[in-house]
């Protein structure tokens, strides 16, 4: 599983438009890039997924660059509900072993009004 | 529809007792997933299973650590001869095998702590 590096922490203020990086410099050709959102106190939930160029969907969009060794998610208009903490999951659709599904240390964005 | 359940939410318990924590993955779902979190930490994966099998086994952080699934539905974790150091959220996630995109849904998760 190609291992990624995010950075641990951001701050932003309500209405600005947050772009959190992740690099993953060994990614596969069958790898795809998924992002999680956890609240305090919850699971993570699913926010977004891609291979290459740009996906958007009602939450959030995700530019991959055609060399596919970072990715940014890309968070329009934050409100202090989106306080929370951001992983990056790089990987196969399937999972066969234990490596393919490792999640990092994740990004803690705190929203300030 | 009914989401991933775990049980119990919260369990408190002293130190060399064994523990069993409960999920109920979502109905259909053939991947099951568990995961710990210790506070203010990123998520570890423990044990993945497809269907009734696990797999891999080696994400286990120790032989007081087992897991069990059946009839491709409930899973239990049981810790043995618990440790202060097993303190922690203990995830659940199932998806649906195959899916486009393999989404994993996440149950609320079991706080346990140990005395």
């Amino acid at each position: 599983l190609a291992k990624t590096t995010q950075p641990i922490s951001m701050d932003s203020y309500e209405g600005q438009e947050v772009n959190i990086t992740c690099s993953h410099n060994n990614i596969a050709t069958n790898d795809y890039i998924t992002w999680y959102q956890q609240f305090p106190s919850q699971g993570p939930r699913f926010i977004i997924q891609g291979y290459k160029t740009k996906v958007t969907n009602e939450v959030a969009s995700l530019f991959i660059p055609a060399d596919r060794k970072s990715s940014t998610l890309s968070l329009p208009r934050v409100s202090l509900s989106d306080t929370a903490v951001y992983y990056c999951l790089v990987g196969t659709r399937r999972v066969y072993n234990n490596n393919d599904m490792r999640f990092g240390a994740g990004t803690r964005l705190t929203v300030k009004p | 529809g009914a989401g991933v359940s775990q049980s119990p939410s919260n369990k408190v318990t002293e130190k060399g007792k064994d523990v069993e924590l409960r999920c109920d993955p979502i109905s259909g779902h053939t991947a099951l997933y568990w995961y710990r979190q210790r506070l203010g930490q990123g998520l570890e994966f423990l044990i993945y299973f497809q269907g009734n099998s696990a797999p891999d086994k080696s994400g286990l952080p120790s032989d007081r650590f087992s897991a069990e699934r059946t009839g491709e539905s409930v899973s239990t974790l049981t810790i043995q001869r618990t440790q202060q150091e097993d303190s922690a959220v203990y995830l659940c996630a199932s998806s649906l095998a195959g899916q486009k995109n393999n989404e994993q849904f996440f149950g609320p998760g079991t706080r346990l702590t140990v005395l």
